[in-house]
């Protein structure tokens, strides 16, 4: 099985910040990884795929970057929208996923 | 426009049996194999299984083989999660999805509650 582990798990930022959250596989899975943002009471939804691709209609100042084992997901510069629980995965072999990160309101 | 639409929210008791159901629309129920995921109250997504519509191949996650069964019923772009006896630990919000490698389409998710 893959472990996936995000850093951190909380986070407290305000708005205008920029974000960057840490997704580490336990072995190389290329470029084979999601982000996913949940909002309480909501689905999940993905913002980037193969580690950097932005999925549509999700704004730019979503980025995403790494292959091997290290990746980040940045948010330029945090909007209110944003304050929610991010996810990464990996589709290398099977899926798994981090354990999630909440970016709260400082 | 891709649209998963679940069955509604249950509330069973332990042992009881439960099938529930994702219908989907707005492309080839075919094309893509269709994934279900397990959120755990207050904690993070947990990948169950895959099967693919056409001829209903499915994997299963590990932790969830021998716990629930895929199956599809491609004449109504249904695909359905079912256990047959639910317990406790099963409580949880389930979500299907389309499987693009990654989970591209999320469905608005079931909530299932197993009390006595």
């Amino acid at each position: 099985d893959i472990q996936m582990t995000q850093s951190p798990s909380t986070l407290s930022a305000s708005v205008g910040d920029r974000v960057t959250i840490t997704c580490r596989a336990s072995q190389s899975i290329s470029s084979w990884l999601a982000w996913y943002q949940q909002k309480p009471g909501r689905a999940p939804k993905v913002l980037i795929y193969k580690a950097s691709s932005l999925e549509s209609g999700v704004p730019s100042r979503f980025s995403g970057s790494g292959s091997g084992t290290e990746f980040t997901l940045t948010i330029s510069s945090l909007q209110p929208d944003d304050f929610a629980t991010y996810y990464c995965q990996q589709y290398h072999s099977l899926w798994s996923f981090g354990q999630g990160t909440k970016v709260e309101i400082k | 426009e891709v649209q998963l639409v679940q069955s509604g929210a249950e509330v069973k008791k332990p042992g009881e049996s439960l099938k529930m159901s994702c219908k989907v629309s707005g492309y080839n129920f075919g094309n893509y194999w269709i994934g279900w995921v397990r959120q755990m109250p207050g904690k993070g997504l947990e990948w169950m299984g895959i099967i693919y519509p056409r001829d209903s191949d499915s994997r299963y996650s590990p932790s969830f083989q021998g716990q629930v069964t895929l199956s599809v019923d491609k004449s109504i772009s249904t695909a359905y999660l079912q256990w047959s006896s639910l317990k406790a630990s099963d409580t949880a919000m389930y979500y299907c999805v389309t499987v693009n490698g990654y989970f591209n389409y999320w469905s608005q998710g079931t909530l299932v509650t197993v009390s006595s």
